[in-house]
């Protein structure tokens, strides 16, 4: 079966500091990955998606980035981070780009 | 683009149902999710339904939509106090991307 992986599950970073966060994915291959971003317990914002190593589309620009070193893993960074960065960031897989499977997610906190 | 529309509450007793209704705008929608998150977790896809169907049952779990309304509504018999938590509603396009409602936070009495 599938599983996908987030570490760290929580992160407290001061502002200016430099972020990654990975997300790997288990029992699959060639999978679609997702990271979203959720504020406040609320809805949730897509920032990057990726259909293949090396194929990063952004949604939204901003102070974040994302790269695909290998087929299933995803990594969002950010050189310098800004309070406005903290939330709750998910990465999710899908096996055929219709549902999505999500992971248990990383708290960030940018103090 | 799409929008993804949801009530923010709803409170019910244990042993009732629960109805949490969701609109979307884009008619060419493919597919329409829930999903659950308890709190501190990853979203769980509860079940989903494809644009050509009407109705789609999963034990506890009953999906209506209604294509012409652009309108999907999630009901959850017998609900217990484990089903607190927040339901997101999503619609996905053809281009496979799923738009996310704000979703509504259900709370179960005993």
């Amino acid at each position: 079966s599938q599983t996908i992986h987030q570490w760290p599950a929580t992160l407290v970073q001061p502002v200016g500091s430099p972020l990654s966060l990975e997300c790997t994915v288990e029992g699959t291959s060639n999978p679609n990955l997702y990271w979203y971003r959720q504020a406040a317990g609320r809805g949730l914002q897509l920032l990057f998606y990726s259909v293949g190593i090396g194929q990063i589309s952004s949604e939204v620009p901003q102070n974040l980035s994302a790269s695909r070193p290998q087929d299933r893993q995803f990594i969002l960074s950010s050189k310098k981070l800004l309070l406005s960065d903290s939330g709750f960031y998910l990465c999710a897989w899908s096996p055929t780009g219709n549902e999505q499977y999500f992971g248990p997610g990383t708290r960030l906190t940018v103090t | 683009g799409e929008d993804v529309e949801q009530s923010l509450f709803l409170s019910v007793r244990e042993g009732d149902s629960s109805v949490i209704n969701c609109t979307y705008t884009d008619s060419s929608s493919t597919y329409l999710y829930w999903y659950k998150q308890e709190p501190g977790a990853g979203l769980q896809l509860l079940t989903y339904i494809f644009s050509n169907m009407d109705m789609k049952q999963d034990q506890r779990l009953t999906v209506l939509l209604n294509k012409k309304d652009k309108h999907l509504s999630l009901r959850i018999a017998d609900t217990q106090t484990g089903d607190s938590a927040i339901y997101f509603c999503a619609a996905g396009d053809a281009g496979n991307m799923l738009t996310f409602g704000g979703g509504t936070r259900l709370m179960v009495k005993p």
